[in-house]
Formats: structure tokens, sequence, C-alpha cells
């Protein structure tokens, strides 16, 4: 299975903006790049996911390695609400596997 | 936007007994849909995936004897945790997409406890 990995945590502003890295040097031509973050005791939230282009929404950008090997999550501009652990997958043909996200921390 | 419903959200259980959790697709259909296992402070583990009309596909290492899946349409997957014991006590969240290429919905989650 392809893996992806990301760091442990990380420690952002209010109102900054927050870049998440993720490898995913395994990537395979038609996997997707899925992001989803979780809060404590909830299921996972979808943020973003995209092939190859960047790709926007209210939530994130995600902008994509021209390799693939490697994608960043941008949070605009970060809130207390954003503060959850952040996935990045692969999805391939469907399944997700899960590695084991940054915790992402917002201070006020 | 999809939303996927999953009930019920916590459940405290006899060692012994079983116990049925239920994923429903509100207002899309899901041909296929998946289970995940989340112990604390630990990523989530993917156990099976869910096809309507035919039978699940389990990942190695979870017995499919103690975890039935059955999705018998396309809007609703069971899992039924047969014969519970502590160590199943765990976080179980199942997920739905409409297709591949788009975002996958995940429920809520249920909290179970084995007493």
């Amino acid at each position: 299975d392809a893996k992806t990995t990301q760091p442990n945590s990380m420690e952002s502003n209010e109102e900054e903006p927050v870049h998440l890295p993720c490898n995913h040097s395994t990537i395979s031509g038609t996997d997707y790049i899925h992001w989803y973050r979780q809060l404590p005791s909830q299921g996972p939230e979808y943020v973003i996911h995209g092939l190859t282009s960047n790709v926007n929404n209210r939530m994130a950008s995600l902008a994509i390695a021209e390799d693939r090997k490697s994608s960043t999550l941008i949070l605009h501009r970060a809130t207390l609400r954003d503060a959850a652990v952040y996935y990045c997958i692969l999805d391939q043909g469907g399944k997700l596997i899960f590695g084991q996200g940054t915790e992402l921390s917002v201070k006020p | 936007g999809a939303v996927v419903s999953q009930h019920p959200s916590r459940v405290i259980c006899k060692s012994g007994t079983s116990v049925k959790i239920e994923c429903r697709s509100l207002d899309f259909q899901a041909t296929t849909m998946f289970w995940y296992r989340q112990f604390p402070k630990q990523s989530l583990m993917l156990m099976a995936t869910s096809n309507e009309g035919s039978k699940a596909t389990y990942e190695q290492g979870v017995e499919k004897d103690k975890f039935l899946i059955n999705h018998a349409s396309l809007t609703l997957s069971t899992l039924t945790v047969t014969s519970a014991h502590p160590e199943d006590s765990s976080f179980y969240i199942c997920s739905a997409g409409a297709s591949r290429g788009y975002g996958y919905t995940f429920g809520s989650g249920t909290r179970l406890t084995v007493v």
C-alpha cells in the first residue's frame, strides 16, 4: 500500500497561514490525494482532494508537486477551530489508508 | 453536502454479547462503504470494505466471523461485533463516497465499551 509521511505535530498562530506538508513518494498515477481532519471523538471531516492540479475550496488550498510525490495543505488564515489532526491520504481505488497525521495546534 | 449517519453514537455492552452498528448514507447511494476502527491516540485502521449485494472484503488480520458486515441496500451497511470482549472496545467509524474522484464522507463514529 502506498503510504504518506507527515510531521507528527505543528503549531500555528491564529489568523496566520498554515502549510501542512505531506510526502507520498510511492504514489501511483491514478491515486487521488485526499486531506481530512479529525477532532477528538468525531469522525474525520473532508477537507480537500486533488489529482494533479492545485485545488482551492472554501476550507483550504491543496498544492501538488509537479512529480506528485508531495503535496501541501494550505489553511490561509488559521482559526482556533482549525486545531485538529490532519490526515493526508492516497485514494487507491476507493480505499483510504490513514497514516498518523499531523496534530495542528493553533495559538490565540 | 453528502451526509453519513451512524448509530448508535455510543454503546456499552457486556462481554460475550453482540452489538450492531448502523451506517446510512442519507442523500446519496453508496455501493461501497468502509469500516474503520480507532484506538485512543492512534490513527484510523481500515477493517473492511462493504459492498452492496456481495460479501465484504476484510483487511488482513481482521476476523470476518467476529466482525460481521451486511450491506443489504445502497444506503445501509451494518457492522455487528459478535461475542464482544473488552479488547474490542474502540471507536468504530464508517465512511462512504458517491464515486471515485470525489471526497468521502465519514460517520460521526460509535464508541463501543465492552465491560
